[in-house]
């Protein structure tokens, strides 16, 4: 089964810092672009970022730019998102998701065919 | 900015629903990268639609899509109940970003 499982949620201060992983399995985790999609409680999704199967392209949010930095562990199937600066408005459900990928064409900038069940983090002063 | 949706729409069962995803000429009315999402209450987004009007295996043609200018809309056809859902459009929006909308909220009456 095609599964990746977001850990790492908490309850955090304003200016405080969360490092979130990914835990991809039943898919070849190195093959694909990865992204973080977050969503408050009540709203709609927000892209956050992007990563290329081998690292060598990042992109960024402009709301989460300079605070937030993405990784991955092809070697472990696994995906981070270290999460610094937090502020009240990062309180969200991140999710963790996969590029959509089809007839050999990966719509890594528009399309998301995985998504994990999330992990809650709530920023509060 | 995030593309605008109508709050919630709404049908009886067997008719049909369009839902419109409102952007501008930097992100939908410039890009075939126009993708749907459903959401149940408490679960993860599903792909519904990728590059306009395109169906992931899967998806039931009941589902269709298509764009014109800076809008694009999602059709629901012979509307089931099991279609009640929290409705998202996103697009590619340049410079390697991407926008989702704010959400249409589907009642099958």
């Amino acid at each position: 089964e095609v599964k990746l499982v977001e850990s790492g949620g908490d309850l955090v201060q304003t200016g405080g810092s969360l490092r979130l992983s990914c835990a991809a399995s039943g898919f070849t985790f190195g093959n694909y672009d990865m992204h973080w999609v977050r969503q408050p409680p009540g709203k709609g999704p927000e892209w956050l970022s992007h990563i290329s199967s081998g690292s060598g392209s990042i992109d960024y949010a402009d709301s989460v730019k300079g605070r937030f930095t993405i990784s991955r562990d092809n070697a472990k199937n696994s995906l981070y998102l270290q999460m610094n600066s937090l502020r009240d408005e990062d309180t969200a459900l991140y999710y963790c998701v996969r590029t959509y990928c089809s007839g050999g064409t990966c719509y890594s900038r528009s399309s998301f065919d995985i998504w994990g069940q999330g992990t809650m983090v709530t920023v509060s002063s | 900015s995030a593309l605008t949706q109508p709050p919630s729409a709404s049908g009886s069962p067997g008719q049909s629903v369009t839902i419109s995803c409102t952007g501008t000429s930097g992100d939908v009315g410039d890009y075939k990268y126009v993708s749907w999402y459903q959401q149940y209450p408490g679960k993860a987004p599903k792909l519904l639609i990728y590059e306009v009007t395109k169906r992931p295996s899967g998806v039931p043609d009941r589902f269709s899509a298509s764009k014109s200018g800076n809008t694009a809309s999602l059709t629901v056809s012979g509307l089931q109940a099991e279609d009640e859902a929290d409705y998202y459009c996103s697009s590619y929006a340049g410079s390697n970003n991407l926008v989702f909308g704010g959400g249409t909220k589907l009642t099958v009456l």
